[in-house]
């Protein structure tokens, strides 16, 4: 079975660019999530997908971040602009529940360096 | 907003040992709680799910407790083993079923 697919694996971009990073979830998995992790901490959700509606956006912050996922499918996370603070890991999973009360599956991630 | 708290500072045992990490939240008690373990550059893995009403949970070498009254959730390795050095999460989710992590916890299995 395919994991959770993510590109790219790396990004370095100056603040005040734009970026964008995707995400291929496993196959019949109706739910979806992006996480910022920081490093030391743990993951942040941002935003939780139920097939293509959102569920949870609560703390994606949105004059900056926006995300989408077409067709109930793969998903794309937007930075613009970015800043410094925006430097993290970016972490997809998926999972066949509508919540985390069932196995979430994360793909390995995107590293983001705001210079 | 639900605080999750895990000890910050790495685990260092010998092999052979039990590890025992620990995962302490405030507020609002979950319906379940996981772990996790994450390696380095890698996403978290999921170990262990357990509800509220079960009072532990194994899994091979892992063993899950939760507490409901304490808030407080151990993680046991036994018999650990130097590829158990990783950092292990617990997640649970807040009363709008949003999920939370904790900070993690670095366990290193020294041979």
């Amino acid at each position: 079975e395919a994991g959770v697919a993510q590109s790219p694996r790396y990004k370095i971009i100056e603040k005040r660019q734009s970026v964008a990073f995707w995400c291929n979830p496993i196959s019949g998995h109706a739910t979806l999530y992006w996480y910022q992790q920081i490093l030391g901490q743990g993951p942040k959700l941002l935003i939780q997908f139920q097939n293509n509606g959102v569920v949870d956006d609560s703390q994606l912050p949105k004059d900056r971040f926006s995300a989408e996922r077409l067709k109930g499918v793969d998903s794309t996370l937007k930075i613009q602009p970015a800043k410094l603070e925006d430097s993290a890991v970016y972490l997809c999973a998926s999972s066949l529940g509508r919540n985390m009360n069932t196995e979430a599956f994360f793909g390995q991630g995107t590293r983001l360096t705001v210079v | 907003s639900q605080k999750i708290e895990q000890n910050s500072e790495a685990l260092n045992i010998q092999e052979g040992k039990t590890a025992t990490l620990t995962c302490n939240y405030t507020n609002y008690s979950p319906a379940y709680l996981q772990w996790y373990r994450q390696d380095p550059g890698r996403g978290p893995v999921f170990l262990l799910l357990i509800r509220e009403n079960e009072k532990e949970k194994r899994k091979e070498r892992l063993k899950v407790t939760f507490d409901t009254t304490l808030k407080q959730s151990l993680f046991h390795i036994t018999a650990s083993q130097p590829a158990d050095s990783a950092t292990y999460l617990c997640a649970l989710p807040n009363n709008f079923n949003k999920f939370y992590f904790g900070s993690g916890t670095k366990l290193n299995v020294k041979p």
